[in-house]
């Protein structure tokens, strides 16, 4: 089955700074890749997703690369703010079958100091 | 906020009893999953379900089985409850209409604990 590392587990950037936090993937066949943001005690909430034909993909301070051939995405926050504090989890999901079932990161937990 | 929610919110059991979570997808979706995320770890996929029928399932035993009703709306349910079936329980759905289909949108959990 698919199999998701995600780097680092916990990142810490002093506000205005940017963060970068790594997913690597195993199955070259996973063709789509969210990203969800966890607050404590809250659910997963979507922030971006990108789909395997497109290379990169940005909102306002977020934005995501993708590599097919290394098989590994990104998750690129700049000017940090205090609020950006969270667990951040990536995930791939397989077009095989047509069960849309997400394969997920063991999270980053970000802290931005002010 | 999505339009996902479940029910209860937090839920104390002891071992060997059965337990049922309850999960109304959002406005439009008809696809549910469902997930086990145990602290500090990702969710980790149980089975999905598409227009009530069972559509995927991760590597969960037998005792955690699960429905879908006509209106979408779904239940996990857990036999013979173990200690290790402590975690955040959560469901997703996706389907047509925003996000596109792909896109997962979660509900708020069930946190279960099993003494």
């Amino acid at each position: 089955g698919e199999n998701v590392e995600q780097h680092p587990s916990t990142l810490s950037v002093q506000e205005g700074d940017s963060a970068v936090i790594k997913c690597t993937y195993s199955d070259s066949a996973s063709n789509y890749f969210p990203w969800y943001k966890q607050e404590l005690g809250k659910r997963p909430q979507l922030i971006i997703d990108i789909r395997s034909n497109v290379g990169e993909k940005k909102d306002q301070r977020i934005a995501v690369t993708l590599n097919k051939t290394a098989k590994h995405f990104s998750l690129h926050i700049t000017e940090t703010q205090p609020e950006d504090s969270a667990v951040y989890f990536c995930a791939a999901r397989k077009p095989s079958g047509s069960a849309r079932q997400l394969t997920f990161g063991s999270g980053t937990q970000l802290t931005v100091l002010p | 906020e999505t339009g996902v929610t479940q029910s209860p919110t937090h839920l104390i059991k002891t071992r060997g009893q059965q337990v049922t979570l309850r999960c109304s997808s959002q406005s439009g979706h008809n696809t549910v999953s469902w997930y086990q995320q145990a602290l500090g770890q990702g969710p980790q996929f149980i089975f999905q379900y598409y227009r009530e029928e069972e559509n995927g399932r991760g590597n969960f035993p037998p005792r955690f089985s699960g429905l879908q009703f006509p209106n979408y709306s779904s239940e996990l349910n857990v036999n013979a409850l173990e200690l290790d079936d402590s975690a955040l329980y959560l469901c997703a759905s996706n389907g047509e209409g925003s996000g596109g289909v792909d896109t997962q949108y979660f509900g708020p959990g069930t946190r279960l604990t099993v003494l």
